[in-house]
């Protein structure tokens, strides 16, 4: 049974590029959520995708923007980067007619220069 | 506004003694908790969790406490384990099922002592 997986696990971008994130859910899941990890910080909420819509967004700029495919996979893009987007970000899913156990994947270490 | 805090940001119990780590929360709209457990390089992995109609739940070692009126929930892990070190996170949400916009705290990092 397959975990959540996320790609790339680490890279390094100049400030102002783009960097795009996936994540697979765990088998049997089609709900989609990202978090963001910032060092010594819990995680924050960026938002969910659920039949390939944005369902909810936390409080995170325009410059964070998602997708959800047909396979219920996703990608997390995040434009013009400065240094304070550098966290962990992570992804979560869960069965969203009865899951109430939010999965996590190991998350994709992202570093701003 | 931190609406989860873990006042104690780390923690070193004995092993084989009780660990008791502690979170508050202010939104009285949260329905559901729950305890997460990250090592280094790791993602958050799931421990146990409390919907606000019980006041404990419990899962051999693990037992999550919930006071809904002081507005705070507590792990309790007996007997700890050396393995049990790592950061715990305390999160939280409005929703019980398709729970996904989870509010967490800031973490505690549990270190037990051989």
């Amino acid at each position: 049974d397959a975990g959540v997986t996320q790609s790339p696990t680490h890279l390094i971008k100049t400030r102002g590029q783009q960097v795009t994130l996936r994540c697979s859910p765990k088998s049997g899941h089609d709900t989609v959520s990202w978090y963001q990890q910032a060092l010594g910080q819990g995680p924050q909420f960026i938002f969910q995708y659920y039949e390939e819509e944005e369902r909810q967004r936390g409080n995170f700029p325009d410059r964070f923007s998602g997708h959800q495919f047909p396979n219920y996979s996703s990608e997390l893009n995040v434009n013009a980067l400065l240094l304070g987007d550098s966290a962990l970000y992570l992804c979560a899913s869960i069965l969203q007619s009865s899951g109430n156990t939010i999965y996590f994947g190991e998350g994709s270490w992202l570093t701003v220069v | 506004d931190q609406q989860v805090k873990q006042n104690s940001p780390s923690l070193s119990v004995q092993e084989g003694r009780i660990s008791i780590l502690n979170c508050d929360y202010t939104n009285s709209m949260f329905d559901y908790f729950l305890w997460y457990k990250k090592y280094p390089a790791e993602g958050p992995t799931f421990l146990i969790s409390i919907s606000s109609i019980k006041d404990k739940n419990e899962d051999g070692r693990f037992t999550v406490f919930l006071n809904k009126s002081a507005k705070h929930l507590s792990l309790h892990i007996v007997p700890s384990q050396p393995g049990d070190s790592a950061v715990y996170f305390c999160a939280a949400s409005p929703y019980l099922q398709g729970a996904q916009k989870l509010v967490f705290g800031q973490g505690t990092r549990l270190t037990i002592n051989p």
